[in-house]
């Protein structure tokens, strides 16, 4: 089992829809968790982090996390064209020699139609 | 605030030949740097990360005499794919990591290098 996993889509919705985004992780130790939105030929540019269970809202975007469940979800509201691009989850452990490391998922491939 | 640059963003070069990528947190120090590729459709993959005034820690399978990597200064990180061959043409990312919370990561713009 990978350590980060997401459904590399892509994933279509209509504009002005809600777009949801899943990531599921295998090792309990990990800390913190981050989803990155990456455009074509880009470097990914950090959208949002999370460390503790539940909610956590930045205008448009909440990120989710269940540590018991071992997942963390990016939900997009009012999706718009320009949120089209790839979203990556990327978990930070918190163990050993590797603290700071991220560890990224293959990403899901948004697709906001108009 | 949080902004890293990356020189060249695209760069063609001559199998055998050397290329010099250069990362800059431009208003931030970052005590630690990574350097990332990225193959099409494929998600980063970190090769080292690099600790101001230290030598690089490389992951597994990067080969440090190839991928030399200097950090010379809290704003500036190096990456320099030496006799480059045209199976390291790739997408080269790097980070720059702000203390605090989870040590966030700022990503530059990343680096093409297609070596012919």
């Amino acid at each position: 089992q990978k350590e980060v996993e997401q459904n590399s889509g892509p994933l279509s919705v209509p504009e002005g829809a809600i777009a949801s985004l899943n990531c599921t992780y295998s090792n309990s130790a990990f800390q913190y968790f981050m989803w990155y939105r990456q455009y074509s030929r880009k470097g990914p540019e950090l959208l949002m982090y999370t460390y503790s269970s539940g909610n956590k809202e930045d205008g448009r975007f909440t990120a989710q996390l269940n540590k018991a469940s071992q997942y963390v979800s990016l939900l997009i509201r009012d999706s718009q064209p320009s949120d089209s691009a790839t979203y990556l989850c990327a978990i930070q452990g918190g163990y050993g020699g590797s603290q700071g490391n991220l560890i990224f998922g293959k990403g899901t491939k948004l697709s906001v139609k108009p | 605030g949080a902004v890293v640059s990356q020189h060249p963003s695209w760069v063609i070069c001559k199998s055998g030949t050397s290329v010099k990528i250069e990362c800059r947190s431009l208003d931030f120090q970052a005590t630690t740097m990574f350097w990332y590729r990225q193959f099409p459709k494929q998600s980063l993959m970190l090769m080292a990360t690099s600790n101001e005034g230290s030598k690089a820690t490389y992951e597994q399978g990067v080969e440090k005499d190839k991928f030399l990597i200097n950090h010379a200064s809290l704003t500036l990180s190096t990456l320099t794919v030496t006799s480059a061959h045209p199976e390291d043409s790739s997408f080269y990312i790097c980070s720059a990591a702000r203390t605090g919370a989870g040590n966030t990561q700022y990503f530059g713009p990343g680096t093409r290098l297609t070596v012919l």
